[in-house]
């Protein structure tokens, strides 16, 4: 089976820290992505990498950099977290042969206090 | 541009209750059309999906559902509601000729179930 994997279920931050959220899939996927996930708003994308050092921005990126330097990791870093990034954070991995099927992690809940 | 409307934001039925999801996807092309569920606490899981051929497609845990392009829709059904279906299902839409494998999400369809 396909495992992704995210470093923590729960993360407490304060307003102005710098936060990394790490995310490693196992079955050596090329595509790797970073959603949020707000009540009534659903998953919107934030970042996704296609291949090692290679990002390209999703919906939201403003406030938000990625890390790709290993196939099986992929990174999400607030640079200076502030209230209104307290979400749900998913991270999401995809081979290139099966267009659209994506294989999640279990999520972060992060709050900024 | 691509977008995915769930129009039902929560959903109640009763146990053994035949149950449908509704979906409905802005697309310019022939898209590949997806439904995911994510039970509490955990990430999304892959329910079924569309690429072509047959409209009708069956995927786990008992769901299937039917791609009417007339209609831009996509909608979730299943014959009789099990306690365990209690979730959030989320439709999505990808890009048929991308070179990436990008997904556009609705806004998710909470289902509860009553006993």
């Amino acid at each position: 089976d396909v495992k992704v994997t995210q470093s923590s279920r729960y993360l407490v931050k304060r307003t102005g820290e710098k936060v990394f959220l790490e995310c490693v899939q196992d079955m050596d996927h090329e595509n790797m992505f970073w959603y949020r996930q707000d009540p009534g708003l659903g998953l919107r994308l934030i970042y996704f990498s296609y291949d090692v050092k290679m990002k390209e921005k999703g919906d939201i990126p403003e406030g938000y950099s990625v890390s790709r330097e290993k196939k099986e990791r992929f990174s999400l870093i607030l640079e200076s977290a502030s209230t209104n990034q307290t979400s749900m954070y998913l991270c999401a991995s995809s081979p290139t042969g099966k267009k659209g099927t994506q294989y999640f992690g279990p999520g972060t809940r992060l709050t900024v206090l | 541009a691509q977008s995915v409307t769930q129009p039902d934001i929560h959903i109640t039925v009763s146990e053994g209750a035949s149950l449908e999801l509704r979906c409905n996807y802005s697309y310019g092309a022939t898209p590949y059309l997806f439904w995911y569920v994510q039970s509490p606490g955990q990430g999304l899981q892959l329910l079924l999906k569309y690429f072509s051929g047959d409209t009708l497609v069956q995927g786990i845990k008992g769901f299937e559902a039917e791609f009417k392009r007339s209609q831009s829709s996509f909608n979730l059904r299943k014959p009789s509601v099990h306690w365990s279906d209690a979730a959030e299902y989320f439709c999505a839409v990808g890009a048929a000729g991308g070179a990436t494998n990008k997904l556009i999400f609705g806004t998710g369809t909470l289902l509860a179930v009553q006993p």
